[in-house]
């Protein structure tokens, strides 16, 4: 089906691993987004990437890496991962600009930080 | 003051009933969303607005541009409906400002 794939859905990891969560959309889409939804705080931006080869920082990008490997994958690293950072993490993709497209959600990565 | 306010928090309704979320935003904005999230689950856009009303089935969208605020409506509530409703706010064309949610239970 058509959308937007992220794995993995759960992970479970010790404070200072590291890890990668991978998404990917089959839409064509120019924009992609990584978001984290904390309970009580809604929806924040991580990181985003308005065009293949172009990323920008979100309202939380500390602990954060992203690289938009292609127009179709966007991943995102935790170097050294922090309790601070469990939470839901969603990616999503637009086709262009947010003013005048729908946004499409993967299904999340629920990362428990121990 | 966050900049985009929803209420209520949460809400109850019996089968049938007809429910209205209400957002109200302090910024300008060039589009209104709204999402869709059920319980454990995935987000589910469901309207994008710039003026005016959408209707996608039993669901309605409004906004109004100069008073910063929208309302979604749901016709006919059902038990399938209980999720949680978000509204967000586009100010450019490049991020979301969100809402921290409405959550609907729909009782039979």
């Amino acid at each position: 089906n058509a959308g937007v794939t992220q794995t993995p859905k759960f992970q479970v990891l010790k404070t200072g691993q590291s890890m990668t969560l991978q998404c990917a959309q089959d839409m064509n889409h120019n924009s992609m987004y990584w978001y984290r939804q904390d309970p009580g705080m809604g929806l924040r931006l991580i990181y985003y990437s308005a065009s293949e080869g172009t990323t920008d920082k979100g309202e939380v990008p500390n602990g954060y890496n992203v690289s938009r490997l292609n127009k179709r994958e966007f991943s995102l690293r935790l170097e050294s991962a922090a309790p601070s950072q469990t939470s839901v993490y969603f990616c999503a993709s637009t086709l262009d600009s947010l003013g005048a497209n729908v946004l499409t959600f993967g299904a999340g990565s629920r990362l428990t930080v121990l | 003051k966050n900049e985009v306010e929803q209420s209520p928090q949460n809400l109850t309704a019996q089968e049938g009933e007809f429910i209205t979320i209400n957002c109200s935003y302090s910024v300008g904005i060039s589009a209104l969303h709204w999402l869709q999230q059920h319980p454990g689950g995935g987000i589910v856009s469901l309207f994008m607005l710039s003026s005016g009303k959408k209707k996608h089935g039993r669901l309605i969208a409004t906004i109004n541009i100069q008073e910063k605020h929208s309302s979604l409506h749901i016709t006919a509530s059902h038990p399938r409906d209980s999720a949680v409703y978000i509204c967000a706010v586009t100010p450019g064309t490049d991020k979301l400002i969100f809402g921290t949610g409405t959550r609907l239970q729909v009782f039979p």
